[in-house]
């Protein structure tokens, strides 16, 4: 069974720029939450798409958004892009959501780098 | 400066047991309370919680917030070994981008 894929792995953008990122979650698996890692804040959870419904959403601004399509795939994106941008965005996914100790399967990871 | 407390530290039952972890808080400008589980590498979320008294719910698993007392608990109910792991909580304020987290709670089910 394929596991999460993301796309691209690396991303270079400016400052002002926007960004779209993908997730294709486990065949089967409905539910995709994306996170952003720093190495200053550690694992941030952005949110949380079930059945094309956002089902939750971190705490980030509004210039971060995402959506889900039927076919479970996912795309996150980012408008106006600011330094702290910077990071490792991570896709997972989930049989159900609101996993409640169901496994996440994770995704190798977009690194974003902003100039 | 916010701060979250969990208690226990640490916690080792045997399966089929039920625990119960707490997390306490003090945040200004509350916006949401946030359970993770981590086994390996990163947390995986379970919940989220906004509002008192409406507890969420997943398999064995569920949650409750007091807004008023300033503290969240989380249920496992019939643990089982696939539970171990170090259960985090982190609270959100209003300021975009930030998450206080606790310093976790070890649990270990044996078997």
């Amino acid at each position: 069974k394929a596991g999460v894929t993301q796309t691209p792995r690396y991303l270079i953008k400016t400052r002002g720029q926007q960004v779209t990122l993908s997730c294709s979650p486990i065949s089967g698996h409905r539910s995709v939450s994306w996170y952003q890692q720093t190495p200053g804040q550690g694992l941030q959870f952005l949110f949380e798409y079930f059945s094309e419904t956002q089902r939750n959403k971190g705490n980030f601004p509004g210039r971060f958004s995402g959506r889900q399509f039927s076919n479970s795939r996912s795309e996150m994106n980012v408008s106006t892009l600011e330094l702290g941008d910077s990071a490792l965005y991570l896709c997972a996914s989930s049989r159900t959501f609101n996993p409640g100790g169901n496994e996440q399967f994770f995704g190798p990871g977009t690194r974003l780098t902003v100039l | 400066e916010d701060k979250v407390v969990q208690s226990p530290l640490s916690l080792v039952v045997h399966e089929g047991d039920t625990v119960t972890l707490n997390c306490s808080y003090e945040v200004t400008n509350f916006r949401s309370l946030l359970w993770y589980k981590q086994e390996k590498k990163a947390p995986t979320f379970l919940f989220m919680l906004t509002s008192s008294g409406i507890e969420k719910k997943s398999g064995r698993l569920s949650s409750i917030l007091d807004k008023k007392e300033l503290f969240s608990i989380l249920n496992i109910t019939a643990t089982q070994t696939g539970d171990s792991a170090i259960y985090l909580c982190a609270v959100d304020n209003t300021n975009a981008g930030k998450s206080t987290f606790g310093d976790g709670t070890t649990l270990t089910v044996k078997p």
